[in-house]
């Protein structure tokens, strides 16, 4: 069975600062790797999608790097923001089982101005 | 493009009574629709899969007959929690997945459920 590992749980830091977000998961075997944004009592808003044969997106001030065979992935912030603050989760799609999405409980951040 | 909604976003209701959430692709036609619990502080469990037309697979430990989940169509599905409890409060969250072999899921804003 999948599971999903976010590190840390929460975080919070200065407005400016640079900031790495850990995922990591039991079973490589996956299709890709998805990370998601939520607001409090909100949806979820998708940031960015590794597929397994890539090594990392970007998409703006955010970059995710996946390695497959360690099972680990990467979000990184840059010059973070207080519009930043959030939970950011870190979900898995199993070769196995198509498009089920194996979710990590996620890190909540909160930047401080 | 790609926006699912939910209705309601608040639901507060007394325990016993059933409640009925709705799930619309509103842009596209999703071939697959996903209903998910999220409890405080925790992340999304998966509660079923549904297909259009066909019956929902659940997932281990949820139970069948107290999560209805109805998908009459390309972009509507209902999740109905029956006999509501206080422990069935919780945020419920679908997603509305597009055609290929694995599909790319849009999620919709969540409904918050409170049972008294």
């Amino acid at each position: 069975k999948q599971e999903v590992t976010q590190i840390p749980a929460a975080l919070s830091v200065p407005e400016g600062e640079n900031l790495v977000l850990n995922c990591s998961f039991t079973d490589s075997a996956i299709y890709n790797l998805q990370w998601f944004r939520q607001d409090p009592g909100k949806g979820l808003t998708s940031l960015l999608l590794i597929q397994s044969s890539q090594r990392e997106q970007t998409s703006g001030r955010l970059n995710a790097s996946l390695d497959k065979s360690s099972g680990r992935s990467t979000l990184y912030i840059a010059a973070s923001q207080p519009g930043d603050s959030a939970t950011y989760l870190c979900a898995v799609s199993g070769e196995t089982s198509g498009s089920r999405l194996t979710f990590g409980e996620g890190t909540q951040l909160t930047v401080n101005p | 493009g790609a926006v699912v909604s939910q209705h309601p976003s608040w639901v507060i209701c007394k325990s016993g009574t059933s409640v009925k959430i709705e799930c619309r692709s509103l842009d596209f036609q999703a071939t697959t629709m996903f209903w998910y619990r999220q409890f405080p502080k925790q992340s999304l469990m998966l509660m079923a899969t549904s297909n259009e037309g066909s019956k929902a697979t659940y997932e281990q430990g949820v139970e069948k007959d107290k999560f209805l989940i109805n998908h009459a169509s390309l972009t509507l599905s209902t999740l109905t929690v029956t006999s509501a409890h206080p422990e069935d409060s919780s945020f419920y969250i679908c997603s509305a997945g597009t055609s290929g072999w694995v599909e790319t899921q849009y999620f919709g804003p969540g409904t918050r459920l409170l049972v008294l």
